[in-house]
């Protein structure tokens, strides 16, 4: 699959705080950044994506920044909860053969 | 809908056993996908499908192979099953070619 770096690999926040995961790509034809959330014992979840045609995309207290002149987008959460607990994974979409490739993840922990 | 669903969600297997995992899902989807997921790694596409009849290798297809006879079942056969293949195992599915939709997992042990 096509390189995605994904940092921090794991990040503490207090409830109430902001939180940023930031993911870098190499293949410059990729179209699609998609957000996944995975809680324990389950299956990751789609929580946000955005397209190479735009540059944010926000719902309530997520939002995704792309840019792909420097080809990295970001995850930002804010005012978290604890519910916000979890791992985040990100990917890209390779626009040839249309497959997903995904970020190693980030464990967020929210301190109540 | 039930979504995605995968059976089991446990399994503990032998070194030389085989066993098929189950995916099925009731969205009528086209594409159906398979991930491996191992500890602090993100997911591993191991084969996919585009519809019935029709399917393709990923990045880590070794050890694996699928068959996709209607558009609701995508089942995942290890056959000789070895330790590299202790994992956790993601089946998802797809309307399009871009958001997909994740079952809860079949964890599988190879001793």
């Amino acid at each position: 699959g096509e390189n995605v770096e994904q940092h921090p690999s794991t990040l503490s926040v207090q409830e109430g705080d902001s939180a940023v995961i930031k993911c870098t790509y190499s293949d410059s034809a990729s179209n699609y950044f998609p957000w996944y959330k995975q809680e324990l014992g389950k299956g990751p979840q789609l929580i946000i994506d955005i397209r190479s045609n735009v540059g944010e995309k926000k719902d309530q207290r997520i939002a995704v920044t792309l840019n792909k002149t420097a080809k990295h987008f970001s995850l930002h959460i804010t005012e978290t909860q604890p519910e916000d607990s979890a791992v985040y994974f990100c990917a890209i979409l390779n626009a040839n053969d249309y497959k997903l490739s995904f970020g190693a993840g980030t464990t967020v922990t929210v301190r109540a | 809908n039930a979504g995605v669903t995968q059976t089991p969600k446990f399994r503990i297997l032998k070194i030389g056993q085989s066993m098929t995992l189950q995916c099925a899902q009731d969205m009528n989807h086209n594409y159906m996908y398979w991930y491996r997921q191992d500890p602090g790694m993100g997911l591993k596409l191991i084969y996919y499908s585009v519809g019935a009849g029709i399917t393709d290798k990923g990045e880590v297809p070794n050890g694996y192979n699928v068959s996709r006879s209607t558009t609701e079942d995508f089942p995942l056969r290890l056959e000789l099953a070895a330790p590299s293949q202790t994992s956790v195992y993601f089946c998802a599915s797809s309307p399009g070619r871009y958001t997909q939709y994740f079952g809860p997992g079949t964890r599988l042990t190879v001793l």
